[in-house]
């Protein structure tokens, strides 16, 4: 069974400061994801990353993809009241079409 | 454009009933559909994936159902709901690429 780790569940900081989520699995993954869901809402897609050691920048988000193509890290700079919401990790299978792991989630809350 | 579309938005049934939630998706043809249920603030559990018309693969063995009877149809069933299958059910589309575009998602309480 293909399980994806989320750290920390539940994380809660002054608005300001700096953050980092943890994905780690031990399946290999074609791709990995980061989604943003509001409560009530569907997750919306923030970046893909597939190459091992890729970095990607979304203004004040950075996501890593490990080497091994295992685990991942979003770190979020300055963090707003607006970055506020769930993050979900999934990582993508390719096998004749996607298949999609998610993981734990992180429950984000950025306090003004 | 793509939309996807899920009914009902909420749903509250007593335990032992029939469940039917439905999910359609505009705007594009011959989508990989996806099911997924959501605990309260946390990930995603896949439950069912199809790539075609009454191609249906289960991820979790349960009392759940799910069939494709048209190419942008895809719908969740269960002849006897459980209290344990409460959540928040979403369903979601991919096309060619591996961006997954998810509904707005069902509420469901079993009392």
């Amino acid at each position: 069974t293909q399980l994806l780790e989320q750290s920390p569940q539940f994380l809660s900081i002054q608005e300001g400061e700096n953050l980092t989520v943890y994905c780690n699995s031990s399946s290999v993954f074609s791709s990995l994801q980061w989604y943003r869901q509001e409560p009530g809402e569907g997750p919306v897609l923030l970046v893909t990353v597939v190459t091992g050691g890729e970095v990607k920048k979304l203004k004040r988000l950075t996501f890593q993809f490990g080497d091994a193509r295992k685990d991942s890290s979003l770190h979020i700079t300055a963090a707003q009241p607006g970055d506020t919401g769930l993050y979900l990790c999934a990582g993508v299978f390719t096998s004749g079409t996607y298949k999609y792991i998610f993981g734990t989630g992180t429950r984000l809350k950025v306090l003004a | 454009s793509q939309t996807i579309h899920q009914w009902p938005a909420t749903l509250v049934q007593p335990v032992g009933s029939p469940l039917s939630l439905e999910c359609t998706v505009e705007g594009t043809s011959n989508p990989n559909l996806y099911w997924y249920r959501q605990a309260a603030g946390r990930g995603l559990q896949l439950l069912f994936y199809s790539v075609g018309i009454g191609q249906i693969s289960s991820e979790v063995p349960q009392n759940l159902s799910a069939s494709r009877p048209q190419d942008r149809q895809f719908i969740l069933s269960s002849k006897k709901l459980l209290l344990s299958d409460s959540g928040f059910y979403l369903c979601a589309w991919s096309g060619t690429g591996n961006t997954q575009y998810f509904g707005p998602g069902t509420r469901l309480t079993v009392l």
